[in-house]
Formats: C-alpha cells, structure tokens, sequence
C-alpha cells in the first residue's frame, strides 16, 4: 500500500536553531515529490517538487532533498515566521491515473 | 483568477442537513481535486475531476458525498444528510494538467464544516 510518513509530528526551535524535517514513503512509480507548508486557517502552500533521488532544491532558508526512499526539508537559521506545519506528498500511479497522497505534517514552532 | 477560491469559508450545519460547497480553480487548470482534511492531519483524498469528468471518486467516504463540475471549470460538493464526523475543514486544489509528472497543486483556503 501506498503510504508517507513524516517525523516528527511537532518540533520546537530556537531562532537560529537549524534542523531537519523527514518524509518517508512507499510508492510504486513516483512521479514527483512535493512539500508544502500550510499556516493556520489556511490552504496548503506549494515550496518544492523533487522528481527524482539524488535531486535538491533550495528556497531562502529552506533546502529539500529526495532519495530513494525518503525526502528531507533542511531549515538553516530559522525565524519565527518559518513557524508551520510541513507537509509532504507524494504523485504516485491509480488506476489509469496519479493522485497525490499526503503525509499528516509536521508542525514547527520557532521561538524568538 | 489569481488562486482558487472556495465559498462559504465557514459552515455550520444541523446534523441531517443538506451542505453545498463551492471550488472556483485557477482559470486554464484541468484538474480538479477535493481533500477532507481533519484537525492535525494531512488531507486525505476526496475525488478528482479532469476537465468535467470525474475520474476517481474513490476516496469520498459515503454515498452522501457527491461532487460535480458540469463546465469543467467551477466544482460543487454536496453532502447530503451531514453527520457529526463530516466536521472537517474541505480543501479543494487546481493544477494545470495531472498528468504531467510533478505537476504541483494550487489550493484554495478550504471551508470550515462544523455539524452540531
């Protein structure tokens, strides 16, 4: 079956405090890795999609990497507004078609 | 439009009642998607729309949940005689063409489900 999984569930950081987020899955086929971040009362918003192992992106103080069988989001020198939760999902081959199947987070609290 | 958008924001519904909630995608976008998220969880797949077909619904949890988009452009789910575990907040998504590998999804704010 299908599944990612992410760890920690919550992380709590000192500004400045650089860390790592993990995202591990089991997919037949992946087309494409992606993370989001989504604030409270909001929609999920798009930051990276890795397509294959060996592949990194990198957005301000954020940098994600993909491999075989996991993905990690590098935060470097966090700030309080980095605060979020991390989500991760996965397009993977259903049916004829792909959907995208999302980990349950990780939510990050950044003290000042 | 710049982004999806989704009405009502916030719906408060008495258990039995019938609930409608609307999706407008990113303009050009082909797919279409609905998640149910829950509190402190990821979303969970609902159904997905390319153009107006529908094309997977396997993930809507009862036969009281019915979504539609007859233009292929604005979407509806329906939820028919609502029940206290319906309480979720609903995310719908656009992207311009699944079947792109790596295509991402844009989402819309979600609206609040609250059934008392």
């Amino acid at each position: 079956e299908d599944q990612v999984t992410q760890s920690p569930e919550a992380l709590r950081l000192q500004e400045g405090e650089s860390s790592s987020l993990n995202c591990s899955y089991t997919v037949s086929g992946l087309r494409g890795l992606f993370w989001y971040r989504q604030d409270p009362g909001k929609g999920p918003e798009f930051l990276f999609t890795l397509y294959s192992a060996g592949e990194e992106k990198e957005k301000e103080r954020l940098k994600a990497t993909l491999t075989k069988k996991e993905s990690f989001l590098h935060i470097t020198a966090p700030k309080p507004e980095d605060s979020a939760t991390y989500l991760c999902a996965v397009q993977a081959p259903t049916s004829g078609t792909y959907k995208y199947i999302f980990g349950t987070g990780t939510r990050l609290k950044v003290l000042a | 439009g710049a982004g999806v958008s989704q009405s009502p924001r916030y719906k408060v519904a008495k258990r039995g009642q019938d609930v409608a909630l609307r999706c407008d995608p990113i303009s050009g976008h082909v797919s279409l998607f609905w998640y149910q998220q829950a509190l402190g969880q990821g979303p969970e797949f609902l159904t997905y729309f390319q153009n107006e077909a529908q094309l997977d619904k396997s993930g809507l949890p009862s036969d009281r949940f019915f979504a539609e988009r007859p233009e292929g452009s604005v979407s509806t789910l329906k939820i028919q005689r609502t029940q206290q575990e319906d309480s979720a907040v609903y995310l719908c998504a656009s992207s311009l063409q699944l079947r792109l590998a790596g295509d991402e999804q844009f989402f819309g704010p979600g609206t609040r489900l609250t059934v008392l």
